[in-house]
C-alpha cells in the first residue's frame, strides 16, 4: 500500500524557469511532510518541510505548498538551476519523530 | 559536527555470509533510524532507536536482520545469511526529539551492499 505517491518519475525544466514537483498521500493522519534531494551514491539531503497545520512554507528558492483537502503537496523551485538536477523525494510522518514514509521520487533535470 | 557517518561505504559479499554496518549519528541527536533503498524506489523504513531503546521495527524486516545501539550513540545493523535480495543501499539517519526541528531526519551517505 503506497501511502505517499510521486506519480511523475521525471521532470525536465529549462534553467531559470520554475520546477514544480508533486506528491499525493492517502493517510489523513500524517502531520508533517518533508522534501529531500538525492544525488547518485549519496544519502538524501533535507530541503524543506511543512506542518499539516500550515499551507505554505518558503525557504529561499524553495516553497512547499500543502492542500490537505486534496491530500496533495508540491515543491516549487524558482528559479531552477542546473545544480538542482537530482532525485527529489517527498516524505511524511504521522507521529512526532517517527519513521518517514517516502514516495518513489521524481528525477529533476534542469537544462542550461 | 560532521554529520551522520556510515561505514563501510561499499560492501560486496557472497550469498550466505554475514555482514555488519556501522552508523555514527550527529552527536546531539538521540534518535537513530535505518532505511533501505533499492533502485527506483524511495527509502524504506527498517527500524529506529531512541537512545538505547529500539522503538519500532518494520514488519517487513526478516529475522536475519538485527540492529543495536548499545550505548545510545553509534548503531550497528547486521544481516545474517545474506541473500541476493538484500542487495540495496542501507541508509542511516538521525534526529533530535527536542527543539523546533525534531521531525527532520538527517541522512548519512549510505552503505551500498552487493550480494553475489
Amino acid at each position: 500500500d503506497q501511502q505517499v505517491k510521486q506519480n511523475s518519475p521525471s521532470l525536465s525544466v529549462q534553467e531559470g524557469r520554475i520546477s514544480i514537483l508533486n506528491c499525493d498521500y492517502t493517510n489523513s493522519m500524517f502531520d508533517y511532510f518533508l522534501w529531500y534531494k538525492k544525488y547518485p551514491a549519496e544519502g538524501p539531503t533535507f530541503l524543506i518541510s511543512i506542518s499539516s497545520i500550515k499551507d505554505k512554507n518558503e525557504d529561499g528558492r524553495f516553497t512547499v505548498f500543502l492542500n490537505k483537502s486534496a491530500k496533495h503537496l508540491s515543491l516549487h523551485i524558482v528559479p531552477s538551476q542546473p545544480g538542482d538536477s537530482a532525485v527529489y523525494f517527498c516524505a511524511a510522518i504521522y507521529n512526532q519523530g517517527g519513521k518517514l514514509i517516502f514516495g518513489q521520487g521524481t528525477e529533476l533535470s534542469v537544462k542550461p | 559536527d560532521t554529520g551522520v557517518s556510515q561505514d563501510p561505504r561499499h560492501k560486496i559479499t557472497k550469498r550466505g555470509q554475514n555482514v555488519t554496518f556501522r552508523c555514527d549519528p550527529i552527536s546531539e541527536h538521540n534518535r537513530l533510524y535505518w532505511y533501505r533503498q533499492t533502485l527506483g524506489q524511495g527509502p524504506e523504513f527498517l527500524t529506529y532507536f531512541q537512545n538505547e531503546a529500539q522503538l519500532e521495527k518494520s514488519r517487513l524486516l526478516s529475522d536475519r536482520f538485527s540492529a543495536e545501539r548499545p550505548k545510545g550513540s553509534f548503531s550497528t545493523l547486521e544481516i545474517q545469511r545474506t541473500e541476493q535480495g538484500d542487495s540495496a543501499m542501507y541508509l542511516c539517519a538521525s534526529s533530535s526529539t527536542s527543539g523546533p526541528t525534531r521531525e527532520e531526519q538527517y541522512f548519512g551517505p549510505g552503505t551500498r551492499l552487493t550480494v553475489t
